[in-house]
C-alpha cells in the first residue's frame, strides 16, 4: 500500500543549526510529495512540493529533493531560525480515486535561541 | 493565496449533542474536500472525502452515521458530529483542492476545529 515514514521527533536545535528531516515513503505508480508545516494550533500550510523524480522543491530556505532511486523525500535547512519552531509533516498524493493525501507521523522540531 | 476557512475554532458542547463544523473555501471552487482528524501529538488520519453534489466516501473504520457530511456548494462542506462523546474530542481538519488547478495539485487547509466533548 502507499505510506510515508518520517524520522520520529522532537528535533531539538540551536538557532542557525542544520536541519534535517527524513521521509520515504512507499507507494505504487509515480506519487507527487509535499511537507506541510502546522503551527501551534493552527491548520497546515504547504511548505513545498516536487511532482517527479530528481525534482527540488523549496520554499523560506527549505529544501527537498523527490529521490525515486532512495524512495526518500528529506527536508533540509541550512540554517534554522526560531520561528521555524513547529511540526513538519511529509506527505503523499496518492493517484488514485479522489487524488488522497497521506501524511507522515510529523517532526516535532524546537529551535531554541 | 487560495484561503480555507473552517468555523468554528473552537466548540464546547455536552455529550449527547451534536455539532457541525463548516469548510469554506473563499477564494476558489472546491469539486472535493477532505476531512481529517488529528489526536494530540500524532498525524492526520483521514476520514472522508467529501464531493460536490453527491455522498461522501468513508475511510475505513470511519462511521459515515456518526460523522455526517454536506458538500451542498462547491464552497462549503460541513461535518457535523452526531450524538458526541467525549472519545470524539478532537481536532478536525479540512482540506479542499482548487477545481481550476488539476487532480494533482496541492491541498489547502483550513486552520482546525477543536472539538471538546465533556
Amino acid at each position: 500500500g502507499n505510506s510515508v515514514t518520517q524520522m520520529e521527533g522532537p528535533v531539538t536545535l540551536s538557532e542557525e543549526a542544520f536541519l534535517t528531516i527524513n521521509c520515504t515513503y512507499t507507494a505504487t505508480g509515480y506519487p507527487s510529495l509535499f511537507w506541510y508545516v502546522q503551527y501551534p494550533g493552527e491548520g497546515l500550510q504547504l511548505l513545498l512540493k516536487a511532482t517527479k523524480a530528481d525534482d527540488k522543491g523549496s520554499n523560506k530556505g527549505f529544501e527537498a529533493t523527490y529521490r525515486k532511486e532512495t524512495t526518500s523525500f528529506h527536508l533540509e535547512k541550512g540554517s534554522v531560525q526560531v520561528s521555524d519552531s513547529a511540526v513538519y509533516f511529509c506527505a503523499l498524493l496518492f493517484s488514485g480515486g479522489y487524488n488522497k493525501l497521506i501524511f507522515g507521523a510529523g517532526t516535532r522540531l524546537a529551535v531554541h535561541p | 493565496g487560495a484561503v480555507v476557512s473552517q468555523h468554528p475554532s473552537r466548540v464546547i458542547c455536552k455529550s449527547g449533542t451534536s455539532v457541525k463544523i463548516e469548510c469554506r473555501s473563499l477564494d476558489f471552487q472546491a469539486t472535493t474536500m477532505f476531512w481529517y482528524r488529528q489526536f494530540p501529538k500524532q498525524s492526520l488520519m483521514l476520514m472522508a472525502t467529501s464531493n460536490e453534489g453527491s455522498k461522501a466516501t468513508y475511510e475505513q473504520g470511519v462511521e459515515k452515521d456518526k460523522f455526517l457530511i454536506n458538500h451542498a456548494s462547491l464552497t462549503l462542506s460541513t461535518l457535523t458530529v452526531t450524538s458526541a462523546h467525549p472519545e470524539d474530542s478532537s481536532f478536525y481538519i479540512c482540506s479542499a483542492r482548487d477545481r481550476g488547478q488539476g487532480t494533482n495539485s496541492p491541498l489547502h487547509f483550513g486552520n482546525g476545529t477543536r472539538l471538546t466533548v465533556t
